[in-house]
This record gives structure tokens, C-alpha cells and sequence, in this order.
């Protein structure tokens, strides 16, 4: 069965470094989404992505995030200069457009020191 | 702005119990409920999804409903198992909107 596959599953950085998060989605999905999950809190929606664009982004998505679909296949975040408060659960997610369920990747564990 | 939440937190139940979680929501206008699994430090697995024209959708021993009227969606555990184990999410999705806005969780023990 297809799936959302994403990687590092764990990164550590240094406070100040950009860090790049990589997904691959299911291949004949259409939107593409990011979240992330503080330790202990909610899921939280960062942005979602449909024919090149953003399509929606919420207010945690500031200037110091960007994504991009830089070939056919991948799908990455990046954010330029990592807080402590970065520091969460990265989900990658992505839906066919037509029932608008999403499927979600294992998720990235991103430190910052 | 739509919030979800869900009751209780936590639930701890013998082996075999039937069992309901319960999602509440604030803003009627919504396109879809997810109902997610998660387990410890991994990720989001879906289990069911309602769409607004449905009321309830069944997959093995689950069954979840929506009732938009009075902003709530159930999710029912038969016989549940130790497997079940978990934390619980729901998710909505406004009209209009593609976010998935997510619950609390309610975190499931099923003891043998």
C-alpha cells in the first residue's frame, strides 16, 4: 500500500542553522501539507500546497519557513534559522483531492539545541 | 475559528469492553472528520473519515459518526484489544478550508 515516507526521522541542529525536513507523498496525490506537534500539545497545521503554490498557510508559518516541490516527487520544508521553539514533531501529509482525506508520513523529530 | 476537543483525555478499560471516544467541534461548517491513531512517537495513521453528506462510517470492529447539528462525533471501539492501545485524534476540515484542525487526543489503555 502506498504511503507517505519522510526523512531524517530524527535531526538534531544548532539554534541559528537552517534545516531542511523531506517528504515523498503518495504519488497521484495533488495536495501536499505540513504540521507539526509540540511534546505534549496539539497537532498544528503549518501550510498546505496545490499545483506549485501555497494554498494555505497558518500564522507559525512566518518568513523563517519556506516549501518547495523541487522535482516530481519530493516535498520539503525548510526553516531558515531554527529556535528552540522549533523543536517538535515534523508530519509531512498529502490527499488525492477527492475525498480530501489525508494520509501521514511518520513524521520528522527535530531537535534544536 | 474552528476548536476541537476531545473527552476524556484518558481512558483505561479491560480487554473486551465496548467503548465510545467523544470529539466535539465549535463551527458547524464542516467539510470532513478524520478520525486518527497514533502511537508513541510515530505517526498519524487515518481510521476513518466522514464527509458532511454522511452521518457514520464503519471499518472493522470501528464505527464513527458525525451529527454537524450539534457540533460532535463519536468513535466507537468494539471488543476493544490490548492492540488498541493509543492516543485517539479527531480532525475536522472547514468548507472552504483544507487544515485539518486537530483535538487533544484521548489517550487509550486496554489491559489484558
Amino acid at each position: 500500500e502506498p504511503e507517505v515516507t519522510q526523512t531524517p526521522s530524527h535531526q538534531v541542529t544548532q539554534m541559528g542553522q537552517e534545516v531542511i525536513l523531506r517528504c515523498v507523498p503518495i504519488s497521484n496525490h495533488l495536495y501536499f501539507y505540513w504540521y507539526r506537534q509540540i511534546l505534549g500539545q496539539k497537532v498544528e497545521f503549518l501550510v498546505s500546497f496545490y499545483n506549485n503554490e501555497i494554498s494555505e498557510k497558518s500564522e507559525i508559518f512566518d518568513d523563517q519557513f519556506s516549501v518547495e516541490r523541487p522535482d516530481g516527487s519530493n516535498f520539503t520544508l525548510k526553516i531558515r534559522s531554527t529556535k528552540l521553539e522549533d523543536s517538535a514533531m515534523y508530519f509531512c501529509a498529502s490527499d488525492r483531492g477527492l475525498t480530501y482525506e489525508q494520509y501521514f508520513g511518520p513524521g520528522t523529530r527535530l531537535t534544536v539545541t | 475559528k474552528q476548536e476541537v476537543t476531545q473527552i476524556p483525555a484518558a481512558l483505561s478499560v479491560p480487554e473486551g469492553e465496548n467503548l465510545v471516544l467523544n470529539c466535539s467541534f465549535t463551527d458547524s461548517a464542516i467539510y470532513n472528520l478524520q478520525w486518527f491513531r497514533q502511537d508513541p512517537g510515530k505517526g498519524l495513521t487515518s481510521l476513518l473519515l466522514i464527509q458532511s453528506s454522511q452521518r457514520e462510517q464503519t471499518s472493522g470492529r470501528l464505527n464513527a459518526s458525525l451529527d454537524k447539528s450539534s457540533g460532535r462525533s463519536t468513535l466507537y471501539i468494539a471488543a476493544s484489544q490490548p492492540g488498541d492501545s493509543a492516543t485517539y485524534l479527531c480532525a475536522g476540515v472547514n468548507t472552504g478550508f483544507q487544515k485539518l484542525v486537530f483535538g487533544t487526543g484521548t489517550r487509550l489503555l486496554v489491559s489484558p
